[in-house]
């Protein structure tokens, strides 16, 4: 399987824009790159996913490089509820939704 | 809109003893799973089922067994509990292939 690398904590500050950044060196043709975001003592919460281009919606942007070997969730003005553990994962195509959680980043938002 | 309901919230049991999480979704989802998350780590696929009537094995099965008892509802149970089974159990469920996953807000269980 693909595997992800992440920093292990970041912080923002509150209403400034937030780049959560992601390798996948190893990434295939068909993986599709998810994000999840748990907050504290909550399950995980779907946040964007995309496959080659760039993909907006209401929670976030994600940047997808041209290669894809890196991809960047862009949160444009945090608040403190953003504060989370944030997830970038691989899905291949094959596995539909069995997902492989890592470590992700913990992303702190001063105030 | 409930979306994934899990039951029981907390739970401390003994050494040996067993139990049953319970699961259930509200969005007429296909697919359901349960995860293990241990303190500071990502989570673990324990079982999944694609479908109702049919269950697999995921990343870190043993110990553990699962019901699919019809489409809302999916178990897990711990027949003999272990200390190494002291974590955070989430059940998720998905409508469709490649579709996101939602999520209940775990169960906490301390194995002593």
């Amino acid at each position: 399987d693909a595997k992800t690398t992440q920093p292990n904590s970041m912080e923002s500050n509150e209403e400034e824009p937030v780049h959560l950044p992601c390798n996948h060196s190893t990434i295939s043709g068909t993986d599709y790159i998810h994000w999840y975001r748990q907050l504290p003592s909550q399950g995980p919460e779907y946040v964007i996913h995309g496959l080659t281009s760039n993909v907006n919606n209401r929670m976030a942007s994600l940047a997808i490089a041209e290669d894809r070997k890196s991809s960047t969730l862009i949160l444009h003005r945090a608040t403190l509820r953003d504060a989370a553990v944030y997830y970038c994962i691989l899905l291949y195509n094959n596995a539909g939704n069995m997902l492989t959680f890592g470590g992700g980043t913990r992303l702190m938002v001063k105030p | 809109n409930a979306g994934v309901t899990q039951t029981p919230k907390f739970q401390v049991l003994k050494t040996g003893q067993s139990m049953t999480l319970q699961c259930a979704q509200d969005m007429n989802h296909n697919s359901m799973y349960w995860y293990r998350q241990d303190p500071g780590m990502g989570l673990r696929l324990i079982y999944y089922s694609a479908s109702e009537g049919t269950t697999d094995k995921g990343e870190v099965p043993n110990g553990y067994n699962v019901s699919r008892l019809n489409k809302r509802e999916f178990s897990l149970r711990l027949e003999s509990a272990a200390p190494s089974q002291t974590s955070v159990y989430f059940c998720a469920s998905s409508g469709q292939w490649m579709a996101p996953l939602h999520f209940g807000n775990g169960t906490r269980l301390t194995v002593t």
